[in-house]
C-alpha cells in the first residue's frame, strides 16, 4: 500500500493556480518527483529534482517542499493540464525502495 | 532520445509466469547512473513499484513480491526482462518499464515505456 497521500480530485478554474500536495513520513527524508498522466497514456515526469522540469515540460509547473509535504503548483491552469498526477520519493518505512501517492485527479474548468 | 517499449503476452493463466521484456533504443543500457526500473498500475490507477536493476547485474526487489519476481538484463540485446511467478488476478495491471536517475535524496523515472496491460485469467 502507498505510504504518500493525495488528495482524490481537485479542481481549477482556466487560468488560475492549483496546488497539488503529497504528504508522508518519507518526504521527511527524500524529496518528491511528480508525474502527469492522461487517459490511455504512461505517465510522464513533469518535475524531477528540487524544482527541475524536464525539457518541453511548461514552466507553470513547479515544485516545493516543506516537512513531511510535498507539492506540485500549476501557475495558470490551461485546459491540456487536466490529468492524473501522481508523486514518488523513495520509501522510509522499509516496504521498499520506492512508493507512489495515491493521485489527484486535476479538473480544469 | 532514449525510448522504452514493452513486450509480451497480454493473458497469462493463474499460477503461471508473467514475462515482460523491455528494449531500449536510442541509448545504451550500460550508461552508469541508471537503474532499469518495472513498475506497474492496477486498474484502480494505484501505482507499485516492483523492482530495479542496474547494468552490472545488481538487482532491488519490492519486498512485498520479492518472493515470486526477478529482474535480467541482457546488455548484448539493450533489453530487461520481469518474470513475475505464480500470479493471481490480483497482479492483472499495466507494468510499465522506466529508467530511474538518482542523485542525493532524489530519483525519478524518465521515460517511461507505453505499458502493457497484463490480464490473469483462466
Amino acid at each position: 500500500s502507498s505510504e504518500l497521500t493525495q488528495d482524490p480530485a481537485v479542481s481549477v478554474a482556466l487560468g488560475q493556480t492549483v496546488r497539488i500536495t503529497c504528504q508522508g513520513d518519507s518526504l521527511r527524508s527524500y524529496y518528491a518527483s511528480w508525474y502527469q498522466q492522461k487517459p490511455g497514456q504512461a505517465p510522464i515526469l513533469v518535475i524531477s529534482d528540487k524544482d527541475n522540469r524536464p525539457s518541453g515540460i511548461p514552466d507553470r509547473f513547479s515544485g516545493s517542499s516543506s516537512g513531511n509535504t510535498a507539492s506540485l503548483t500549476i501557475t495558470g491552469a490551461q485546459a491540456e493540464d487536466e490529468a492524473d498526477y501522481y508523486c514518488n520519493s523513495r520509501d522510509s518505512s522499509g516496504k521498499g525502495p520506492y512508493v507512489f501517492g495515491t493521485g489527484t485527479k486535476v479538473t480544469v474548468l | 532520445q532514449v525510448q522504452l517499449q514493452e513486450s509480451g503476452p497480454g493473458l497469462v493463466k493463474p499460477s503461471q509466469t508473467l514475462s515482460l521484456t523491455c528494449i531500449v533504443s536510442g541509448g545504451s543500457i550500460r550508461s552508469g547512473g541508471y537503474f532499469w526500473t518495472w513498475i506497474r498500475q492496477y486498474p484502480g490507477k494505484g501505482l507499485e513499484w516492483i523492482g530495479n536493476i542496474y547494468y552490472t547485474g545488481s538487482t532491488s526487489y519490492n519486498p512485498s513480491l520479492k518472493s515470486r519476481v526477478s529482474i535480467s538484463i541482457d546488455t548484448s540485446k539493450n533489453q530487461f526482462s520481469l518474470k513475475l511467478s505464480s500470479v493471481t488476478a490480483a497482479d492483472t495491471a499495466v507494468y510499465y518499464c522506466a529508467r530511474d536517475q538518482q542523485w542525493q535524496k532524489y530519483n525519478w523515472f524518465d521515460p517511461w515505456g507505453q505499458g502493457s496491460l497484463v490480464t490473469v485469467s483462466s
